[in-house]
């Protein structure tokens, strides 16, 4: 059973450039979630998407957006990018059901921006 | 609102040693627990999680934790360390059973020396 399949693993943009940033999850699973890893915030919970419709928002600004599609692939945008936003945005799926779920990493997409 | 935290950013012991990797939480509402172990350039893989069904979970690669109401506390621990079991790993909560909206700890990065 193939994972979390991130894609691009690794790019570089500019300052003011935008990037989008796709994510497939695990057959089946029809929830993704985003979080950003940087060395100074750590693991923060960006957004959920599920059925196509965002659930669950973190608290980042309106500059990060992102949607899901009938496929329940994902993909997440960044808009005029900073500095700041240089991180490892990771992505994760699981399966929505009563009992308690877990969520499935990938190995995330390494954003640099300049 | 919840958070969780690391005591120790950094941990080392010798091969074969004691880990004991500490996480305290906070939560208004029964939480629900996990680690996380992340490997160099890879995504976050699940160690175990706690879902109130007993106190003491066992998890993958040897690794257990207990959770401690009156001490707020979800510590990770292994009986013996190895060389594969230098990583950073994270302790997480999240207040619902889906498992969703993590709130991640700043992580342990685990050095195991020869």
């Amino acid at each position: 059973k193939a994972g979390v399949t991130q894609t691009p693993r690794y790019l570089i943009k500019t300052r003011g450039q935008q990037v989008t940033l796709s994510c497939s999850p695990i057959s089946g699973h029809r929830s993704v979630s985003w979080y950003q890893q940087t060395p100074g915030q750590g693991l923060q919970f960006l957004f959920e998407y599920f059925s196509e419709t965002q659930r669950n928002k973190g608290n980042f600004p309106g500059r990060f957006s992102g949607r899901q599609f009938s496929n329940s692939r994902s993909e997440m945008n960044v808009s005029t990018l900073e500095l700041g936003d240089s991180a490892l945005y990771l992505c994760a799926s699981r399966v929505i059901s009563s009992g308690a779920n877990v969520l499935t990493f990938g190995a995330g997409s390494r954003l640099t921006v300049l | 609102a919840q958070s969780v935290t690391q005591l120790g950013s950094h941990v080392s012991v010798s091969e074969g040693a004691l880990v004991l990797l500490r996480c305290n939480y906070s939560s208004s509402v029964p939480p629900y627990l996990f680690w996380y172990v992340q490997y160099p350039n890879q995504g976050l893989q699940l160690l175990l999680k706690y879902t109130s069904a007993a106190t003491l979970v066992k998890g993958i690669n040897g690794f257990e934790a207990e959770f401690k109401k009156s001490e707020t506390s979800f510590h990770l621990t292994k009986p013996s360390a190895h060389m594969s079991d230098a990583a950073e790993y994270f302790c997480a909560v999240s207040d619902n059973n889906a498992g969703n909206m993590l709130t991640f700890g700043g992580g342990t990065r685990l050095m195991v020396k020869p």
